[in-house]
């Protein structure tokens, strides 16, 4: 258990619906990440926060979008769905955004599934 | 553009043998690199983290090996177990901001029994 949690486990919906996933960092870490696995692909990296503030923007579409409230917990908001989005999303987490290796050791959540029909 | 490249795709071994994967990279600057375990389904659980200083880097029975000069790492696995069947991805930090992490697409290891 890597002490980051993320909800709901499973999501099924339709296209042009909008979902809102929910990540809770480990205790302590500041920085909040959002990736999207697509069926036998890799990790994408989709977008940062550190306390609160946009660190960083990978290949993050327009219609979804993220925050961090200030009790760290995250969500990734993902509007007007399509197909192509059913992926398996992942939360981590880790200390801080800069410095030593193993203070930026990122956590993975347990990830959730989204299945759009 | 940093890029991950991850080789073989796939293996089948059987228990109780070795196999080593390998990761080359050409990303630049360079922090560290990572070797995750991806179980089907399940987040990835980081195995090791190498700084450019570091030749070897051992978690049980995973040996992570990384040459900076050539830009090549490795990952070993001793005397293999059914639970080892996962996919393996090697993560490049390209910089002090670890947003910077470029992504190998994985090499999915099936221990056979």
């Amino acid at each position: 258990d890597s002490g980051v949690t993320q909800t709901p486990k499973h999501l099924i919906t339709a296209t042009g619906q909008r979902v809102t996933l929910r990540c809770s960092p480990r205790s302590g870490d500041l920085s909040v990440y959002w990736y999207q696995q697509s069926l036998d692909q890799g990790l994408q990296f989709l977008i940062q926060y550190y306390n609160g503030e946009e660190r960083a923007k990978g290949n993050i579409l327009e219609r979804f979008s993220a925050q961090q409230f200030p009790d760290l917990h995250s969500e990734l908001n993902l509007s007007s769905l399509e197909l192509g989005d059913s992926a398996l999303y992942f939360c981590a987490s880790s200390p801080g955004t800069s410095g030593r290796s193993s203070y930026n050791e990122q956590f993975f959540g347990p990830g959730t599934r989204l299945t759009v029909l | 553009k940093n890029q991950v490249e991850q080789s073989p795709q796939s293996l089948i071994i059987l228990e109780g043998k070795n196999c080593t994967l390998q990761c080359n990279y050409t990303v630049s600057p360079f922090s560290n690199l990572r070797w995750y375990k991806q179980d089907t389904g399940r987040g990835p659980v980081s195995l090791t983290i190498m700084t450019f200083s570091e030749n070897t880097k051992s978690n049980g029975r995973y040996t992570a090996t990384l040459d900076a000069d050539t830009k090549q790492s490795s990952l070993h696995i001793t005397a293999s177990q059914l639970s080892d069947s996962a996919s393996y991805i090697c993560v490049v930090s390209g910089g002090s901001n670890d947003y910077k992490l470029s992504f190998g697409a994985g090499t999915t290891v099936t221990v056979r029994a």
